[in-house]
C-alpha cells in the first residue's frame, strides 16, 4: 500500500518557468490537500478538493492551479514560477473533513526557483 | 485568527532523557489538536489527537493533554529513543470541521545515544 506519492522529490526551476508537481494516492480517499512549508514557518494550504471535479483555495492559492479528475490524483500546476514559490511542497489526503479524519502526507517537494 | 505557536528548535537530548515541546494556540471555541511527526525522509503522520479540553492524546509513549485555560498542547515524553528523532508539528483544526490545519512551525528532535 503507496499510501500517498509524490514526484518529483527536488526540483529546480528558472524564474517564468512553469511545472506540475503529482500526487497520487492509493486509498480512495474523497478529500486531497496541498500544503507548502517555507523555512521556519508552519505549512499553509495552497489548495484542496473534496472529490473528483470539486476543488477550493486555500490559505496561499496565488500563483498556483489545480484540478482533481480522477479520486487518486491532485497535480499541483505552478504557472510562471516565482523565487517566492521556493518551498517545500506536501500532498495530503483523507477520508473525509481534516478536523476529524486523519491525513496521511507524501513525502514532499522540494522546489527551488532561481 | 486561528494559528498555533510552538516551541523553537532544533532540540538535542540524550537517550532516555525527558522531553517536553511547548504548543500554544490561538482559535475561538474549542479547536481539534493534533501532534504530527516527520521522520527522515518520510511525510508527515498523526501522532496522536485530542478532541475536548482535558482530553489526553496518547501514543508510542508520548502524551500531550489538551489545557483550554492555558490555550496549550505540550508534548511529552518521560524517556526517549535514537528512533524518535523526528520534526514534530503542532496543528489544530478550527471547531465545525473546517477543511484546514494550521500547523506550527516544526521542531527538530535530534536524540543522541
Amino acid at each position: 500500500n503507496a499510501g500517498v506519492t509524490q514526484t518529483p522529490k527536488f526540483r529546480i526551476l528558472k524564474i517564468g518557468q512553469s511545472m506540475t508537481l503529482q500526487c497520487t494516492q492509493d486509498m480512495n480517499h474523497n478529500y486531497m490537500y496541498w500544503y507548502r512549508q517555507d523555512p521556519g514557518m508552519g505549512l499553509k494550504l495552497i489548495y484542496y478538493s473534496v472529490g473528483a471535479g470539486i476543488t477550493d483555495k486555500g490559505e496561499v492559492p496565488n500563483g498556483y492551479n489545480v484540478s482533481r479528475s480522477t479520486t487518486e490524483d491532485f497535480p499541483l500546476r505552478l504557472e510562471l514560477a516565482a523565487p517566492s514559490q521556493t518551498s517545500v511542497y506536501f500532498c495530503a489526503s483523507s477520508a473525509g473533513r481534516s478536523g476529524a479524519n486523519v491525513l496521511t502526507f507524501g513525502a514532499g517537494s522540494r522546489l527551488t526557483v532561481l | 485568527g486561528d494559528s498555533v505557536t510552538q516551541m523553537e528548535g532544533p532540540v538535542t537530548l540524550s537517550e532516555e532523557a525527558f522531553l517536553t515541546i511547548n504548543c500554544t494556540y490561538t482559535a475561538t471555541g474549542y479547536p481539534s489538536l493534533f501532534w504530527y511527526v516527520q521522520y527522515p525522509g518520510e511525510g508527515l503522520q498523526l501522532l496522536l489527537k485530542a478532541t475536548k479540553a482535558d482530553d489526553k492524546g496518547s501514543n508510542k509513549g508520548f502524551e500531550a493533554t489538551y489545557r483550554k485555560e492555558t490555550t496549550s498542547f505540550h508534548l511529552e515524553k518521560g524517556s526517549v529513543q535514537v528512533s524518535d528523532s523526528a520534526v514534530y508539528f503542532c496543528a489544530l483544526s478550527p471547531p465545525g470541521g473546517a477543511n484546514n490545519l494550521f500547523f506550527g512551525t516544526g521542531t527538530r528532535l535530534t536524540v543522541i545515544p
